[in-house]
């Protein structure tokens, strides 16, 4: 079945430092990769997705590359501030999962960001 | 822009009880979906609808029912709950032919 490895956190940064957060999946085909960030006390948010291999997603400062070689799409950030203090979610829905699609995810990164 | 609204948002549940969460989505999309959300373990789905009319069991599906009452509403029942099921629950959904799952704000509920 499909599933997704995440670095594992918590992951705390300074303002202005560079961030990497590490996402890794298996999934037969090629499937959609998405993160997702959740900020305190809030739902999951859609921060950026890639749909097919070498497609790069970007929003908001975020970047995240579909690598089909190493099956991976790790989020990167090249100055990270306060605001970015949140839990990143990196998740794919396959090919093969059924009528609705749904989505597999990671376990989640906790980033702090102190100032 | 209301998007995926649930109610309630927090809940304390004694063992035993039962509760409904509602979850409403005015985008007219298609799939709507229920997830947990625990500590270390991401989203595990709970159940979903590919569309009004029909349900399906997710990954971890024991202890709770589902109704897809039309195309807005998809609630979920705990009918007797237990302190394994304390956790933070999300609903979400899907446009037929969309890419993209939105997710309502969450529930937190807590068994005692």
């Amino acid at each position: 079945g499909n599933s997704v490895t995440q670095m594992e956190g918590p992951v705390t940064l300074s303002e202005e430092a560079f961030l990497t957060i590490n996402c890794t999946y298996t999934a037969t085909g090629y499937p959609s990769l998405f993160w997702y960030v959740q900020y305190p006390g809030e739902g999951l948010q859609l921060l950026l997705k890639a749909t097919k291999a070498d497609d790069k997603g970007s929003n908001k400062g975020f970047e995240a590359t579909y690598r089909k070689e190493t099956t991976s799409f790790h989020l990167e950030k090249g100055s990270v501030q306060v605001s970015d203090s949140a839990v990143y979610f990196c998740a794919l829905r396959g090919l093969s999962s059924g009528s609705a699609r749904q989505l597999t995810f990671g376990s989640g990164t906790q980033l702090t960001v102190l100032p | 822009n209301a998007g995926v609204t649930q109610t309630p948002k927090f809940q304390v549940l004694k063992t035993g009880q039962s509760m409904t969460l509602q979850c409403a989505q005015d985008m007219n999309h298609n799939s709507m979906y229920w997830y947990r959300q625990d500590p270390g373990m991401g989203l595990r789905l709970i159940y979903y609808s590919a569309s009004e009319g029909t349900t399906d069991k997710g990954e971890v599906p024991n202890g709770y029912n589902v109704s897809r009452l039309n195309k807005r509403e998809f609630s979920l029942r705990l009918e007797s709950a237990a302190p394994s099921q304390t956790s933070v629950y999300f609903c979400a959904s899907r446009s037929w032919s969309g890419n993209t799952i939105y997710f309502g704000e969450g529930s937190w509920l807590t068994v005692v």
